[in-house]
């Protein structure tokens, strides 16, 4: 069955960097895009960014782009999320989630990690 | 990003029917068949129970069902149970992001 284990996460200063890390196991990691979401606490979901099946191609929501990188090691089945600059406003759960693929693409998601939460105060 | 416009809560008895709606643009929710929608109990991450619109994975209830009309969206759940109390978002695509509702509160009664 599909897993998604995300990593990485706890408390960092504002103006720090974290990097999350998300383990992927149950499917054909390289054929899928994967994304992103986060979760500010008792808020609704935000989209942060998608990486293509390959990591050729990477999208990100206006509130992170220029400031976090997504990424892929297709050969370790493991997605990523540098994050730097920080803010208090980047306080969430972050779920890594695989993308549903066939006519879809990268467009629904179809399989979310548990969240791992990132809090962002001095 | 402006966020796809849900109402805030919605309630309904057990056996009766339900609609959320999903309001966006030209630009997201009017422009491609790429709406989804998913369904979150508390302190737990989001299920997906329609994508394309009006399709369900495998393994949803045929109760879930979707729509669209113009730039608005519709979730309907039929034959209301405890368990579809949660939280629902509807997602759709728009230029190379994805854009989410602010999410609806589903008491059933």
């Amino acid at each position: 069955q599909v897993q998604l284990v995300e990593s990485g996460g706890g408390v960092v200063q504002p103006g720090r960097s974290l990097r999350l890390s998300c383990a992927a196991s149950g499917f054909t990691f390289s054929n899928y895009g994967m994304h992103w979401v986060r979760q500010a606490p008792g808020k609704g979901l935000e989209w942060v960014a998608v990486t293509s099946y390959d990591g050729s191609n990477k999208y990100y929501g206006e509130s992170v782009k220029g400031r976090f990188t997504i990424s892929r090691d297709n050969s370790k089945n493991t997605l990523f999320l540098q994050m730097n600059s920080l803010r208090a406003e980047d306080t969430a759960v972050y779920y890594c989630a695989k993308g549903f693929g066939g006519s879809s693409g990268w467009v629904a998601i179809d399989h979310w990690g548990q969240g791992i939460l990132v809090t962002v105060s001095s | 990003q402006s966020a796809l416009t849900q109402p805030a809560s919605v309630s309904g008895s057990p056996g009766q029917s339900i609609t959320i709606s999903c309001t966006g643009t030209n630009s997201d929710v009017g422009a491609y068949n790429y709406v989804s929608w998913y369904q979150q109990h508390p302190g737990k991450a989001p299920n997906l129970i329609i994508y394309d619109v009006s399709n369900r994975p495998s393994g949803v209830s045929n109760r879930f069902s979707g729509s669209r009309s113009g730039n608005t969206a519709s979730l309907t759940i039929s034959r209301l149970q405890a368990e579809d109390e949660a939280d629902y978002y509807c997602s759709s695509y728009t230029t190379t992001r994805l854009v989410f509702g602010g999410g609806t509160k589903l008491t059933v009664l």
